[in-house]
């Protein structure tokens, strides 16, 4: 099982739709959570922490759910910028990340 | 504007040669630095952990005779491939969590290394 899974997609959705990706992680001691954001060949950036209690950033929803090991994101609104790689990503300690493979999303006219 | 810098951005050399990778943090200091690999369609996999002033800490399957890895400083660690082969292209980044501030590890650009 790896250590931290993602539906590989890709999400093919419409400007203006809601769409939500999903990640499960198995290291029940991981300390900290974050959504990141990838472009075709370019290195991840960081699009949000992601805590227990939700956080939000614009049209950005994140939710962890501790108990279940279940990572979530939200986006509304999608624009067509919003196309790109989704990377759910898990710090199991002593800041080494472990990275799923990431969700493709495709935002259409 | 980048936090970590990555240099070369991308590098094609032949078979058999060395290839260096720089990774320099710009505006702090970092003890600690980590170096991954993404192949195609796969996700980014931690190769090592680079240390300054001391050995790196290499991740199972990583062998640490062919990735050289040197935390000189603490704002430089260098990736050498040695003697390199066509399975070692790839896609090399290297990151960075600014210190007192752990919330946000920072990448480099990365270096798509391709060998022919």
């Amino acid at each position: 099982r790896k250590e931290v899974e993602q539906d590989p997609g890709p999400f093919n959705v419409p400007e203006g739709a809601t769409v939500a990706f999903n990640c499960t992680y198995s290291n029940s001691a991981s300390q900290s959570f974050f959504w990141y954001r990838q472009d075709c060949r370019k290195e991840p950036k960081l699009l949000m922490s992601v805590y227990s209690s939700g956080n939000e950033d614009g049209r950005f929803t994140a939710q962890l759910n501790r108990a279940s090991q279940y990572i979530s994101l939200l986006i509304r609104d999608s624009k067509l910028s919003d196309s790109a790689t989704y990377l759910c990503v898990v710090n199991t300690g002593f800041q080494k990340l472990v990275f799923g493979t990431g969700t493709r999303l495709l935002v259409s006219p | 504007g980048a936090v970590v810098s990555q240099h070369p951005s991308w590098v094609i050399c032949k078979s058999g040669t060395s290839v260096k990778i720089e990774c320099r943090s710009l505006d702090f200091q970092a003890t600690t630095m980590f170096w991954y690999r993404q192949f195609p369609k796969q996700s980014l996999m931690l190769m090592a952990t680079s240390n300054e002033g001391s050995k790196a800490t290499y991740e199972q399957g990583v062998e640490k005779d062919k990735f050289l890895i040197n935390h000189a400083s603490l704002t430089l660690s260098t990736l050498t491939v040695t003697s390199a082969h066509p399975e070692d292209s790839s896609f090399y980044i290297c990151s960075a969590w600014r210190e007192n501030m752990n919330t946000e590890a920072f990448f480099g650009q990365g270096t798509r290394l391709t060998v022919v």
